[in-house]
């Protein structure tokens, strides 16, 4: 069975410019979450989803970034304008089981020059 | 604030011994505990879960959770220098909320 998949893997822009990161969960898994992860900053949480429905966006550093997710098979994080400190690897991850046990995407490298 | 603490390490071990990588956490909530081995460049790879107290076994993996305690920790018997990895623990708190830590840096020396 596939995993989950994100694309695209590397992303390189300039800022200003509008970046969308995509992401398809497990068949069958109800959540989604959006991690970024930087050196400094570790693995961090920007929203997740539960049966397409947002549930917290807390994370989410600042109303730049805006998710969506149109259906059970797919999900966007879209990043408008972008600056050179957005620059990260950009994590997707789904769950299907009450332990939230949760399977990451391969991720998508962002560079913002 | 809910929290999940580990040593940063690196830790460094050699060959064929046993590495000892500990968390612990804050809320005793906590339901379900989580290790993820991410190795440079890659996303974080599930490697181990634990529900319940006591000792979990998966191959040359054990996990160790004390709720008593906060505490859960991964050992790695006979480590291999494919082992060299990052190690995440995270920790379910409820709510489809899930805290990681900073993780472990382990280094196995051949």
């Amino acid at each position: 069975d596939a995993g989950v998949i994100q694309s695209p893997r590397h992303e390189v822009t300039e800022m200003g410019q509008e970046v969308t990161l995509r992401c398809k969960p497990i068949s069958g898994h109800n959540s989604l979450f959006w991690y970024r992860q930087t050196m400094m900053r570790g693995l961090e949480l920007l929203i997740y989803f539960n049966n397409n429905v947002p549930i917290d966006d807390s994370g989410m550093p600042e109303d730049r970034f805006s998710a969506k997710m149109p259906n059970a098979s797919f999900s966007t994080l879209k990043i408008q304008p972008s600056e050179p400190r957005d620059s990260a690897v950009y994590f997707c991850a789904s769950s299907g089981d009450l332990a939230n046990t949760q399977y990451f995407g391969p991720g998508t490298r962002l560079t913002v020059l | 604030q809910k929290e999940v603490e580990q040593n940063s390490g690196p830790l460094s071990v050699p060959e064929g011994a046993i590495a000892s990588l500990n968390c612990t956490y804050s809320d005793r909530g906590s339901q379900s505990f989580f290790w993820y081995r991410q190795y440079s460049g890659k996303s974080p790879e599930l490697i181990m879960f634990i529900y319940s107290n006591g000792d979990k076994e998966d191959g040359r993996f054990t996990a160790q959770l004390n709720k008593a305690s906060q505490y859960v920790s991964l050992l790695i018997r006979d480590s291999q220098p494919s082992d060299s990895a990052t190690y995440l623990c995270a920790v379910y708190t409820g709510g489809f909320k899930t805290i990681f830590g900073a993780g472990t840096r382990l280094f196995v020396k051949a």
